[in-house]
């Protein structure tokens, strides 16, 4: 299984951009990169996916380099509301692990 | 609306006392799974299944057990509970293994 790895916390203030990143040197060939959000006493939701170079949706993009071994999330201007916890995952989403707090500051 | 929904939202028990969270999803999804969230530990996964009749352990199992009968139900028996059970439960569903994930509302367990 690809182990991931990401900083616990992270801290930002609003109008800034965000970029988290998980390492996973253990990706499997035919694993995509998953990122999901949760908020307390919510199920986690999914963000972004993708297997390589850059994926970009209307929250988020998604950078991964050539060798897939890491990836970066980046949130665009962030808010308040952007305030969660966010986790990387790689392959079938067996364990979130403990996943990056992000706190967004007025 | 597609939608996992989970039942009770909340329950207290006392250890030993035999009980199921249900979990059912709208979307014709093939794989469901259940997690456990406790502090400081993320989303474990206890058990997961790819089709009707097809369950499998996961990073936490021990203690419960699951049943995939129907495709759209995945519930999740507790024979025996014990307070180390007491946590935040999460279902989850998606077409696929490598898919996105649709996760339940949470069903908050308290086991005394």
């Amino acid at each position: 299984l690809a182990k991931t790895t990401q900083p616990i916390s992270m801290d930002s203030y609003e109008g800034q951009e965000v970029n988290i990143t998980c390492s996973h040197n253990n990706i499997a060939t035919n694993d995509y990169i998953t990122w999901y959000q949760q908020f307390p006493s919510q199920g986690p939701r999914f963000i972004i996916q993708g297997y390589k170079t850059k994926v970009t949706n209307e929250v988020a993009s998604l950078f991964i380099p050539a060798d897939r071994k890491s990836s970066t999330l980046s949130l665009p201007r962030v808010s308040l509301s952007d305030t969660a916890v966010y986790y990387c995952l790689a392959r079938r989403a067996l364990t979130f692990g403990s996943g990056t707090r992000l706190q967004v500051q007025p | 609306e597609a939608q996992v929904t989970q039942n009770p939202r909340y329950l207290i028990t006392v250890t030993g006392k035999k009980l199921t969270v249900t979990c059912s999803q709208n979307m014709n999804h093939e794989y469901m799974s259940w997690y456990r969230q406790d502090p400081g530990l993320g989303l474990r996964q206890i058990y997961y299944s790819m089709n009707v009749e097809v369950t499998d352990k996961g990073d936490v199992p021990e203690g419960y057990k699951v049943s995939r009968k129907e495709k759209r139900n995945f519930p999740l028996i507790l024979e025996s509970p014990s307070p180390n059970q007491t946590s935040l439960y999460f279902c989850a569903s998606s077409f696929g293994g490598q898919e996105t994930q649709y996760f339940g509302p949470g069903t908050r367990l308290l086991v005394l």
